[in-house]
């Protein structure tokens, strides 16, 4: 079965410091690995994603890292601020056997950013 | 706002009981996509549907049933309910199921199993 594992389950960080969440997974035929965030109350929003041909992708204080040989990526939040608490999922996409995209996600790192 | 409508946004029944959660998927999206989300088990993917049809299936008990309308709205069903039904249920939904275009998600409906 298809899997992507996820670490660590719960994270605390002080305002200004760097948020770090990791994830491996088996298949290689994934081809995009996309980060969703969710906050109480809501369902999962995508935040920011990259493919495996790239090993960054900075958007504002999100960066993900890939590495493709590992078969690891993990999403950076630099200067974390008591906004950016809520779930993090990260996910990857496959091909399904009736040849449309299917996400598998992780589940699931809590983040809380204290003042 | 993802544009994803999701009714009732809570749900609560009891054990053998059957409940239909329905979602409205944002203007122009044809792809439907139904997720379980629980906190041991984390999202599940249960069920897509593309245009009224169905595209895809992946962790879905055979209690559990969906369809897509004609007007791509999309029905998930729930019948002889136990305990361990009692999760967020997500609906998401992108424009195709084949393009790079992100599933957008809608807020869920709470179901607790009482």
């Amino acid at each position: 079965q298809q899997q992507v594992k996820q670490s660590p389950q719960s994270l605390i960080v002080q305002k200004g410091g760097i948020s770090i969440i990791n994830c491996a997974y088996e298949n290689t035929a994934f081809d995009y690995f996309p980060w969703y965030q969710q906050f109480p109350g809501k369902g999962p929003a995508l935040l920011i994603a990259i493919r495996p041909d790239v090993s960054e992708k900075k958007e504002g204080r999100f960066t993900i890292s890939f590495n493709k040989s590992a078969k690891q990526f993990s999403l950076h939040i630099m200067d974390s601020q008591p906004g950016d608490s809520a779930t993090y999922f990260c996910a990857a996409r496959g091909v399904s056997g009736a040849g449309s995209y299917q996400l598998t996600f992780g589940k699931g790192t809590k983040l809380s950013v204290i003042p | 706002d993802s544009g994803v409508t999701q009714t009732p946004k809570h749900l609560i029944t009891a054990t053998g009981q059957r409940v239909t959660l329905r979602c409205s998927p944002r203007s122009g999206d044809l792809s439907v996509y139904w997720y379980q989300q629980s906190l041991d088990q984390g999202l599940q993917f249960l069920i897509q549907y593309y245009n009224g049809e169905e595209r895809a299936k992946g962790n879905i008990l055979e209690r559990f049933s969906a369809q897509q309308f004609p007007d791509l709205h999309s029905e998930l069903n729930l019948s002889s309910l136990e305990l361990g039904d009692s999760a967020l249920y997500f609906c998401a939904s992108s424009p195709d199921g084949y393009s790079n275009q992100p599933q957008h998600f809608g807020d869920g409906t709470r179901l607790s199993i009482l």
